[in-house]
């Protein structure tokens, strides 16, 4: 089946520093999604890519639609503490299924 | 945000037992999905649906049904419950246009003992 790569699976930063993640793909995907995950809750949704090179931001938030269609970034520039969860890359491709990445978890020390 | 909700939130039972978990959205969303996430696996599709009276396997369905008899609930059933089935379960719903993203519900935490 299809699979996500994301990367890294953690990571340690101090407030205000800049976050980068990514997830890669063998397969193609029509549309990449990001979600964020707080301790006890379901993912929620941050930003929905549609189009091959697509660049979009939600505050804070950017993240870009790979010319291959086989790949994603995540930015967060100037993490504060509550950015602390864990992040999910999600593929879709012809159906309405969604692949997820295994996530990377995110700790901002104040 | 009550468009989804999942209950309970939180489950202990036996082995062998049948267990089931509710999901019911308000959105009229015609695609629903339950998903299990585990420590090192993510999350993982069980079964899925686009509509009233259809249901799909996912990657994961072995010792789990699924009915939709209605647009408002898929509720996920453990046959005979296996310690292996311990997990934080994840109910989601979408439009149903071509590509829409999922939202989840907040989960059930169910521990099979």
């Amino acid at each position: 089946g299809q699979q996500l790569n994301q990367s890294p699976q953690s990571m340690f930063i101090q407030e205000g520093e800049d976050v980068s993640m990514n997830c890669t793909s063998s397969s193609i995907f029509n549309t990449w999604l990001w979600y964020k995950q707080d301790p006890g809750e379901g993912p929620v949704l941050l930003i929905a890519l549609y189009k091959a090179g697509e660049l979009t931001s939600n505050g804070r938030l950017t993240a870009q639609f790979g010319i291959t269609r086989k790949d994603s970034f995540l930015n967060i520039s100037a993490s504060i503490p509550s950015d602390v969860g864990i992040y999910f890359c999600a593929g879709q491709g012809g159906s309405e299924k969604l692949v997820f990445g295994k996530g990377t978890k995110l700790t901002v020390n104040p | 945000d009550a468009g989804i909700t999942q209950s309970p939130r939180y489950k202990i039972t036996e082995t062998g037992r049948q267990v089931t978990l509710a999901c019911h959205q308000t959105w009229n969303h015609n695609n629903m999905f339950w998903y299990r996430q585990d420590l090192g696996h993510g999350l993982r599709l069980i079964h899925y649906s686009y509509g009233v009276q259809d249901t799909n396997k996912g990657e994961v369905s072995d010792g789990y049904s699924v009915s939709r008899s209605n647009t408002e609930d898929l509720p996920l059933t453990l046959e005979s419950a296996a310690s292996s089935q311990t997990s934080v379960y994840f109910c989601a719903s979408s439009p149903g246009q071509y590509n829409s993203p999922l939202h989840f519900g907040n989960g059930t935490r169910l521990t099979v003992t």
